[in-house]
């Protein structure tokens, strides 16, 4: 079956970095995306990698293993702002999005 | 200049009413799709239209139909709505369904059955 695990919520304190893994398993594999969710909102876009390695965007960086099927979102200078939900999702081989739960990102001062 | 929006935001109705969900993008998009959040955060798809054909249609009771009367609109709608039907439905479009590209999603219809 097609999984995507997350963990549910971190904590994590305003200017420190923050590390949020996802491990995933689909039927065939056509990258994965990372986006976030604020409380009552719609998910916007962070991030694509269908390519091992490291993507740097501005405070935010994802990274990819396809071998490991594993991917993270760095966030670093961590802001209020940044309380959220961050959401992985894997593109299978139907480019059907497989969506896991999200992780709660809570940040405190 | 909303690029995907949705009506209405809320939604409170009782069971057994049937309703609908309106959906609109100005993006010039070939495809868009129907998602449902539940309490528990999972995005689950329910339905993807690329250029007004229904390509995706996953298992979802038969009480849940769309249309699209053209590209740039994808509407719900919801016959006997059941207790377990409240839920976030969220739209979403990209350019086209090989989905490399992200998908904009619209701000969310909160629905609660009573």
């Amino acid at each position: 079956g097609q999984n995507i695990d997350q963990p549910t919520e971190m904590t994590a304190t305003e200017g420190a970095i923050v590390q949020i893994n996802c491990t995933y398993q689909t039927s065939g594999f056509n990258g994965l995306f990372w986006y976030q969710q604020h409380a009552g909102e719609a998910p916007t876009f962070l991030s694509y990698n269908v390519l091992d390695g490291l993507e740097e965007k501005g405070r935010f960086s994802s990274f990819l293993s396809r071998s490991k099927g594993y991917s993270y979102l760095l966030l670093k200078e961590l802001q209020m702002k940044d309380s959220a939900s961050y959401l992985c999702a894997g593109l299978d081989s139907n480019y059907q999005l497989i969506w896991g739960a999200g992780t709660k990102l809570i940040i405190k001062p | 200049d909303t690029a995907v929006s949705q009506t209405p935001k809320y939604l409170v109705t009782q069971m057994g009413n049937d309703k609908s969900i309106k959906c609109e993008q100005n993006l010039g998009h070939d495809t868009m799709y129907w998602y449902k959040q539940d309490s528990k955060k999972f995005l689950k798809i329910m339905f993807s239209y690329n250029n007004k054909e229904l390509i995706i249609n996953e298992t979802v009771p038969n009480r849940f139909s769309p249309k699209s009367p053209d590209k740039a609109h994808l509407n719900l709608h919801i016959n006997s709505l059941e207790l377990g039907d409240s839920a976030v439905y969220f739209c979403a479009s990209s350019p086209d369904p090989g989905s490399y590209n992200e998908q904009f999603f619209g701000p969310g219809t909160r629905l609660t059955v009573l």
